[in-house]
């Protein structure tokens, strides 16, 4: 059974700039999220995205949207960058909404966002 | 915004010693999961405690839902440096998100 994975480990943008992140769900499950961790700090959630619609968004802008596509794997892309958005990007994906009674989700290895 | 409350923020043990982690909140969960990050990693689900009072044991590692369901807890026996890392607290919230705690971040010196 593979898990999460997430591409790229690393990257260097500048203020401006626009990045996209990627993410591969773990086998069996359709339901993806997204999560920003600032250092020393608990994750945030971004968005999900169940069946290829987003299922439910936290308190981040516009300029932070996504895809799912139909293998379920996801996007995170971001416009215009802004010093703050220096952090780590987790992905999570889990089964089947509604059958998961506890929300169980399962993290891939983040990708680590520096923007200058 | 129904935040979770972990304390204590940091923590720096000596190999052997115990350790208990907080995470509380004024209001009542259906569950809560507690998660443990190394660096460099993604945070890795340890267990989901979903009953008032239930306790449930990972080898060295004992979690308590407490009776009213507002607040939980982590105890560690005799840590070992690999118990290092940061340990989350999390709920469910609407939209199929998980709402964190600030975390506990942890380090157990040999």
């Amino acid at each position: 059974e593979t898990g999460v994975t997430q591409s790229p480990t690393h990257l260097i943008k500048t203020r401006g700039q626009q990045v996209t992140l990627r993410c591969s769900s773990q086998s069996g499950h359709n339901t993806v999220s997204w999560y920003q961790q600032a250092l020393g700090q608990g994750p945030q959630f971004i968005f999900q995205y169940y069946r290829e619609e987003e299922n439910g968004r936290g308190n981040f802008p516009p300029r932070f949207s996504g895809l799912q596509f139909p293998n379920y794997s996801s996007e995170l892309n971001v416009n215009a960058l802004e010093l703050d958005d220096s952090a780590l990007y987790l992905c999570a994906s889990s089964p089947l909404t509604g059958t998961s009674g506890y929300n169980e989700q399962f993290f891939g290895p983040g990708t680590r966002l520096t923007v200058l | 915004t129904q935040l979770l409350e972990q304390s204590p923020q940091f923590l720096s043990i000596q190999e052997g010693e115990n350790l208990t982690v907080y995470c509380n909140s004024s209001s009542v969960f259906s569950s809560l999961q507690w998660y443990r990050q190394e660096p460099g990693e993604g945070p890795v689900l340890l267990v989901t405690v979903v009953t008032g009072g239930e306790v449930k044991k990972l080898k060295r590692l004992t979690f308590q839902f407490g009776d009213a369901r507002k607040d939980s807890s982590l105890h560690i026996t005799a840590a070992q440096p690999g118990d290092t890392g940061l340990y989350l607290c999390a709920r469910g919230g609407q939209g199929g998100k998980l709402i964190f705690g600030q975390g506990t971040e942890l380090s157990v010196k040999p």
